[in-house]
């Protein structure tokens, strides 16, 4: 079966400092693998996702991940996070089978 | 274009009450898909319809639970004799096809079980 680990439950960060998330995940074939945010009262917006090819990845709001083979991993990162950015983030992993099986997300905030 | 829609955008309801949730998918999406997200077990995958093939409900949690798509394209999921540990807030999201395709999700019904 498969499913992803987020380790980290909240990170405070301050602003302009970077950031990382950390995102594992297990999957017996090759992954398709996507970050999420959700705000307040929103629903889950896509920020990135990872089907093949190059394994750095861009998404929008300035933020990439990179998937990583060998450590099973797809850490999302941003090099100077903004106050807007505070919100929960979900690694997300599915395979042909269309449904997402998502991480229990972690809570960032973002000092001033 | 316009996004995924949900309604109601909240929803209060008594233990035992049957409950319609509804969502309306972007035009043109085949495939449609409600997920749950609850404190106590975060965002799980509940039913998903692609077209016109029989739906996976691999997700649903009980029997109470049942959802439909008309015509393909809303879609109803409905929960009967509410229990408090319903309580939750039910996201829907659709995407072009089947398969990887990306999924954008609406902003979700809230709903409290009393």
């Amino acid at each position: 079966a498969q499913s992803v680990t987020q380790p980290d439950i909240h990170i405070t960060v301050s602003e302009g400092a970077s950031l990382e998330l950390r995102c594992n995940y297990s999957y017996g074939a090759t992954p398709y693998l996507f970050w999420y945010v959700q705000s307040p009262g929103q629903g889950l917006q896509l920020l990135l996702k990872y089907f093949s090819g190059d394994t750095l990845v861009q998404g929008i709001k300035g933020f990439e991940a990179e998937f990583k083979r060998s450590q099973s991993s797809f850490n999302l990162r941003k090099p100077s996070v903004h106050w807007s950015d505070a919100a929960e983030y979900f690694c997300a992993v599915t395979g042909t089978a269309s449904k997402l099986t998502f991480g229990t997300g972690t809570r960032l905030q973002v000092t001033l | 274009g316009a996004g995924v829609s949900q309604s109601p955008s909240n929803k209060v309801t008594e233990k035992g009450k049957d409950v319609e949730l509804r969502c309306d998918p972007i035009s043109g999406h085949t495939a449609l898909y409600w997920y749950r997200q609850s404190l106590g077990q975060g965002l799980e995958f509940l039913i998903y319809f692609q077209g016109n093939s029989a739906p996976d409900k691999s997700g649903l949690p009980s029997d109470r639970f049942s959802a439909e798509r008309t015509g393909g394209s809303v879609s109803t999921l409905t929960i009967q004799r509410t229990q408090q540990e319903d309580s939750a807030v039910y996201l829907c999201a659709s995407s072009r096809d089947y398969g990887t395709e990306t999924q954008y999700f609406g902003p979700g019904t809230r709903l409290l079980v009393l």
